[in-house]
């Protein structure tokens, strides 16, 4: 069973759209992160929001945690396709010392 | 320089091999990790270690094994190698506080 549910699984949008990843959990997080992957890389961290309610801006991208730290949502607008790649989020559930628990992606494809 | 490296990047051996893949990291973290990430499943823990003298098995060690040779240099070691450990293979270091890993660029290995 997956701890951290990702959905869409893929998504495919013209240049300019707006869109929304979501990442669900009936568990509390104290931490979750978004990664960027691109084909041939390892994931490179986004951003890490802690505070139940955050709401963190890296330009063109808005990530918030939920209020009950058990879910997060990745926004983009206005998608280029430089935003082409696997979203990744995952969470630390506090307890598991050291441990991440990673959601399985959304893969995005932004056309031109 | 990369923070995080791997070799080799890719490998192809067969049924029954050992096989070694190396980690290196200049970031001086502590911790460093091991996933096999497969399409579709995501990243999923093989081994982890906090420091030298600390390994802990994560959720699909069967069929590997470590080695943690300095604070800097992590391996994993495939002993047997079947077609099923076909993956990309990840190396992460990882810090606290909150927890945040860094991914080196993955071996491609492939297992005929």
């Amino acid at each position: 069973t997956q701890l951290l549910e990702q959905s869409p699984q893929f998504l495919s949008i013209q240049e300019g759209e707006n869109l929304t990843v979501y990442c669900n959990s009936s568990s509390v997080f104290s931490s979750l992160q978004w990664y960027r992957q691109e084909p041939g890389e390892g994931p490179v961290l986004l951003v890490t929001v802690v505070t139940g309610g955050e709401v963190k801006k890296l330009k063109r991208l808005t990530f918030q945690f939920g209020d009950a730290r058990k879910d997060s949502s990745l926004h983009i607008t206005a998608a280029q396709p430089g935003d082409t790649g696997l979203y990744l989020c995952a969470g630390d559930r506090g307890s598991t010392l050291g441990r991440l628990y990673f959601g399985r992606g959304t893969q995005l494809t932004v056309w031109p | 320089d990369a923070d995080v490296t791997q070799t080799p990047r890719n490998r192809i051996t067969k049924t029954g091999k050992r096989i070694m893949l190396e980690c290196s990291q200049t970031k001086g973290h502590d911790r460093m990790y091991w996933y096999r990430q497969d399409p579709g499943l995501g990243l999923r823990l093989i081994y982890y270690s906090f420091d030298v003298k600390d390994i802990n098995k994560g959720e699909i060690s069967d069929g590997y094994s470590v080695s943690r040779q300095a604070q800097a240099k992590f391996s994993l070691s495939l002993e047997s190698a079947i077609p099923n450990q076909t993956a990309l293979y990840f190396c992460a270091t990882g810090k606290e506080g909150p927890e945040t890993q860094y991914f080196g660029p993955g071996t491609r290995l492939l297992v005929l």
